[in-house]
């Protein structure tokens, strides 16, 4: 079975700073995508970012970049710069077959 | 704006009620897939259909059901509704035939109450 774990339940970070978020994942495929989605107090989910698992370059979308670590199953997002408004859950979620497999999700605080 | 379109956003509804909720995809896309989001079970896959036919089945329960029509909206008839099906339903939709090498966008979702 296919699942992503994300170990920090809740993360907090000023504004302008840097944080990042940790996801690992358990598969036996060698090719699938992984994606960060975020999902804001309007409760909509939005895509953050995308990678490839059989692309060696790490995916960035402006101040979000990931740290994609295949051997370790490892995909970590890191927000540069941070804005009050990135206040809002993110979930980690993998593909390798019909549908994601989400993660339980972190929770960040931009605060002032 | 995703472009997928989900109807309606908010629904009240007494236990052993059914609904139906419904889901318009972004244009192009063939795939529709269905999601539930409640405190306790986080964001679970239910079904997803391609160009109307069923295509995997996730934890879905045997008292949902859903359909994709020939004009690719696709509907999730939800039926004997306990308190515990009380949740956010998003519809996603995404362009081939699986998950798998596409990017799947989600609507708004539609708040599902049952007292």
């Amino acid at each position: 079975a296919q699942t992503v774990t994300q170990s920090q339940p809740e993360m907090s970070v000023q504004e302008a700073e840097t944080v990042t978020l940790s996801c690992t994942y358990d598969t036996s495929e060698n090719n699938y995508y992984l994606f960060w989605y975020k999902q804001p107090p309007s409760r909509q989910m939005i895509l953050v970012i995308r990678q490839e698992a059989y692309k060696q370059q790490n995916a960035t979308e402006n101040r979000f970049s990931v740290n994609f670590q295949k051997a370790a199953k490892s995909f970590s997002l890191k927000i540069s710069d941070s804005q009050l408004g990135d206040t809002a859950m993110y979930f980690c979620a993998f593909i390798s077959g019909y549908a994601l497999n989400f993660g339980k999700g972190t929770s960040l605080l931009v605060t002032p | 704006d995703s472009g997928v379109t989900q109807t309606p956003k908010h629904l009240i509804t007494a236990t052993g009620q059914r609904v139906t909720l419904r889901c318009s995809p972004r244009s192009g896309d063939l795939s529709v897939y269905w999601y539930q989001q409640s405190l306790d079970q986080g964001l679970q896959f239910l079904i997803q259909y391609y160009n109307g036919e069923e295509r995997a089945k996730g934890n879905i329960l045997e008292r949902f059901s859903a359909q994709q029509f020939p004009d690719l909206h696709s509907e999730l008839n939800l039926s004997s509704l306990e308190l515990g099906d009380s949740a956010l339903y998003f519809c996603a939709s995404s362009v081939g035939r699986g998950a798998f090498g596409n990017t799947i966008y989600f609507g708004e979702g539609s708040w599902l109450t049952v007292v």
